[in-house]
């Protein structure tokens, strides 16, 4: 299976734009890249996916590079309520899958 | 569309008790999963199912069970309760579709075995 890697942790200031950065090199072909983001006390909840091209959400942007081993969320303007664990996931298409939940980068906002 | 449900939210049990943690979905879904997190790791998913009466193991079923009867309901059970298995424990489910498919997680229960 496909792994990614990010970092554990990340600053941001309130009101200013967050990259959070994830690597996966071994990805394949019909793997789809998700990002999933887990609030404190609460279970993860889906943010966005994509394949290759760049993807645009009311929550969020996910970019994506061109050899596909890397891609980054982009949360605009974060908020104190986008603290939060964002987990980078791979997923194949079609079919079940065990889909594996690192530990994720732990997102702090400062006021 | 309430999503998916747990319950109980919290739960303390003594060591050699059993229980079953309800999780049940109003969205039709095929897919069901059980996963459990531990303070400050990630998700590990104990059983899984891709529809009612079929249920497999994930990455660490030992000291659970769990059955499908219905597309809607997948109960885990805890047989005989041991202190490692204090953690926090996710449902969820989905679809899968043509993009990867994407998981709707409940609000999670929070079981303390002492």
């Amino acid at each position: 299976d496909a792994k990614t890697t990010q970092p554990n942790s990340m600053e941001s200031n309130e009101e200013e734009p967050v990259h959070l950065p994830c690597n996966h090199s071994t990805i394949s072909g019909t793997d789809y890249i998700h990002w999933y983001r887990q609030l404190p006390s609460q279970g993860p909840e889906y943010v966005i996916h994509g394949l290759t091209s760049n993807v645009n959400n009311r929550m969020a942007s996910l970019a994506i590079a061109e050899d596909r081993k890397s891609s980054t969320l982009i949360l605009h303007r974060a908020t104190l309520r986008d603290a939060a664990v964002y987990y980078c996931i791979l997923i194949r298409s079609g079919g079940y899958q065990k889909v594996t939940f690192g530990i994720g980068t732990k997102l702090q906002v400062i006021p | 569309n309430a999503g998916v449900t747990q319950t109980p939210k919290f739960r303390i049990l003594k060591i050699g008790q059993s229980m079953t943690l309800q999780c049940t979905q109003d969205m039709n879904h095929n897919y069901m999963y059980w996963y459990r997190q531990d303070p400050g790791m990630g998700l590990k998913l104990i059983y899984y199912s891709v529809g009612a009466g079929i249920t497999d193991k994930g990455e660490v079923p030992n000291g659970y069970n769990v059955s499908r009867s219905t597309t809607e309901d997948f109960p885990l059970r805890l047989e005989l309760a041991a202190p490692s298995q204090t953690s926090v424990y996710f449902c969820a489910s989905s679809v899968p579709g043509l993009k990867g498919e994407t998981q709707y997680f409940g609000p999670g229960t929070r079981l303390l075995v002492l």
